[in-house]
This record gives structure tokens, C-alpha cells and sequence, in this order.
């Protein structure tokens, strides 16, 4: 069964805007790791946010949000003031409990307007 | 400076030809993973390791083979190529018993197998 679905194959955004990437997730692990990666056309994964399941707040990276949902098991990103820079495919992923094992989603690609 | 290098960082092979991608780090870490990126499907996880000598199949093994005889190395080694085995190739490690710890990827690597 599928642990991570990412919805949306391509997201628009116009520079400046602020943009959501949905991310659900399947577990039945009370305890479990949230990250999103961001992967440019040059090919690097790159980190940007983690959130924890026992975390009481959403987490915040700079322009990066967390909107975290537990009962609904969601965690999509939020980007805040688009750059054109930030045009990149956006990775959603999952740890469970002690398991190093990371699971990721399909990706969505992200394109920025100027 | 800490980091994950694969080599080579293009590979392009014909069916059959035995290869090998190399993977290092230099954080110490105890756990590495070898990942597959295929488009439409994310990363999905080939083979992983929790430390030296240990070594465990992912969601995608078959026609793969690594080893981990020292902590910072762990090579992915295809046999026998085959085309559906094309494609972009990630190493990753993080310390193996923190839930929150990302996983450090490598720069890829892009195989063409003809």
C-alpha cells in the first residue's frame, strides 16, 4: 500500500505568491518522521523541513512551513513569497518509529511564474 | 566538509556489462541506503545497511547487489545490467537511532544501460 501520495504531478505559482504541496501519509506507528526534500534540475535531494509526530507545533524553516494534520494524517509543505528559484520537483517522505527505512512520495513539480 | 560523494556521476553500460557505483561518507555514519528515482514513482529504496556487515533488501532489489565491509563505504554492484535497470541512482546515510536525523544524500548518480 501506498505510505506517501502526493497529489499534484505539477503545481503553478506566480513569484512572490506563497504555495501549498499537499503530502498525506498511511501509518499506524504512533511515532513516525515527516521531511520534505527539494530536488532542482541539477539532481541534488535537498532538506528542508522535518516534522515529528509528537511535535506540538508545526515546524518552520525560513520561508517553509509545515501545515501538520495529524487526525488527517497530512503534513503539506507551505513556501512562502515563491522565488524563481524555488522551482524544483518537492519530496514529501516518511520515517516510522525506529525504522531507518525513509519512504517517499511520487514528487510534485513545481514551477514559478515570473 | 561532511558530505556523501558516489562515483561514477554518469554511467552509460551495455545489457550485461558488470558495474559498480561506489558510495562514501565521512560523517560516521552507522546507516546507508541506496535508492532508485524513476519518473512518476519518487525514490524507492534498493538496499540498506545498519552497520558494518549488515546488510538488508529494500522494495526494489532484485538484480542488485552491495556490500558494507567498512562503515563509510557501501557500493551498489549490478551484475548484469539490464535497461530497466536505467536510472538515477541516490546514496544516502544518517545515524541509525534518531527518528528525526535526515538521511544525507549523494550528488546521484545517472546510469544508461543500452
Amino acid at each position: 500500500a501506498q505510505k506517501i501520495t502526493q497529489t499534484q504531478p505539477g503545481m503553478f505559482v506566480q513569484e512572490k505568491e506563497a504555495v501549498t504541496l499537499d503530502c498525506t501519509y498511511d501509518t499506524s506507528d504512533p511515532s513516525y518522521g515527516l521531511f520534505w526534500y527539494k530536488q532542482p534540475s541539477s539532481g541534488e535531494m535537498i532538506f528542508l523541513i522535518y516534522q515529528g509526530s509528537y511535535d506540538q507545533q508545526n515546524a518552520t524553516e525560513g520561508r517553509y512551513s509545515l501545515n501538520f494534520q495529524k487526525a488527517r494524517k497530512s503534513a503539506n509543505l507551505v513556501i512562502s513569497a515563491s522565488q524563481l528559484g524555488d522551482s524544483a520537483m518537492y519530496f514529501c517522505a516518511m520515517r516510522e518509529g525506529w525504522n531507518n527505512d525513509m519512504r517517499f512520495g511520487a514528487g510534485t513539480r513545481l514551477t514559478v511564474k515570473p | 566538509e561532511a558530505q556523501v560523494t558516489q562515483n561514477p556521476r554518469y554511467l552509460i553500460t551495455v545489457t550485461g556489462k558488470k558495474l559498480t557505483v561506489t558510495c562514501s561518507q565521512n560523517m560516521n555514519h552507522e546507516y546507508m541506503s541506496w535508492y532508485r528515482q524513476d519518473p512518476g514513482l519518487g525514490l524507492r529504496q534498493i538496499y540498506y545497511s545498519m552497520n558494518v556487515e549488515v546488510t538488508d533488501k529494500g522494495d526494489v532489489p532484485e538484480g542488485y547487489k552491495v556490500s558494507r565491509k567498512e562503515k563509510r563505504n557501501f557500493p551498489l554492484i549490478l551484475e548484469s545490467p539490464s535497461p530497466n535497470q536505467t536510472s538515477l541512482y541516490f546514496c544516502a546515510s544518517s545515524q541509525s537511532s534518531l527518528l528525526g536525523k535526515t538521511q544525507y544524500f549523494g550528488p546521484g548518480t545517472r546510469l544508461l544501460v543500452l
